[in-house]
């Protein structure tokens, strides 16, 4: 059954550097998604990505962050100087295709991001 | 602000009962809603997901969805001790295709053996 992969699976890294974080979505999905949730707390939406383009985007997704889609297949999330406040399991998700708000999202198993 | 609300738990329950979980939202002009699972650490599964009132059955599983009370809940029926983990609602709140979801914090439910 295809999956969306992820790597890494941890990073460490110390406040202020950038941090490109590695998502492959299912091959026939169209549409991805990257989440976080920081430890205990619930997962939230960052962004959507469509046609090479983002979609929407939520507050949190200020400068520092960006998206790419830099071929066919990965789909990267960069924190451009990191921050403390950015440690958290990042999460990518895609979806099949542009079927109304009923398709399924299927998630990766996340990066887990410490920042010292 | 959209919210959507669950209560944290923990829900205990015996093995072979039913659990209950419960979800509010608060934007009326939702379209879709699903339930995930996720195990400590790991990433959301999704168990079911539902869009029109009334109920869905998928094995142990119903889902029941009334769109007046802005109301969803999640039956899971002999409850067994690999059911204990954390149950997110997510609610789709565009009518967009793009479906941003938003999450709940969470039910964390134990079944005890």
């Amino acid at each position: 059954e295809p999956e969306v992969t992820q790597t890494p699976s941890h990073q460490v890294t110390q406040m202020g550097q950038e941090v490109i974080l590695r998502c492959v979505p299912i091959s026939n999905h169209l549409y991805f998604y990257w989440y976080r949730q920081i430890l205990g707390q619930k997962v939230e939406f960052l962004v959507s990505f469509y046609n090479n383009e983002i979609s929407e985007k939520s507050e949190i997704f200020d400068d520092q962050f960006s998206v790419e889609r830099p071929d066919g297949s990965n789909f990267t999330l960069k924190i451009r100087s990191t921050k403390l406040e950015d440690s958290a399991m990042y999460f990518c998700a895609s979806k099949r295709t542009g079927g109304g708000s009923q398709e399924t999202q299927y998630f990766g198993p996340g990066t887990r991001l410490l920042v010292l | 602000q959209k919210e959507v609300e669950q209560n944290s738990g923990p829900l205990s329950v015996p093995e072979g009962a039913i659990a209950s979980l419960n979800c509010t939202y608060s934007d009326r002009v939702s379209q879709s809603f699903f339930w995930y699972r996720q195990y400590s650490g790991k990433s959301p599964e999704l168990i079911m997901s539902i869009y029109s009132n009334g109920d869905k059955e998928d094995g142990r599983f119903t889902a029941q969805l009334n769109k007046a009370s802005q109301y969803v809940s999640l039956l899971i029926r002999d409850s067994q001790p690999s059911d204990s983990a954390t149950y997110l609602c997510a609610v789709n709140m565009n009518e967009g295709s793009q479906g941003n979801l938003i999450f709940g914090k969470g039910t964390k439910l134990s079944v005890k053996p």
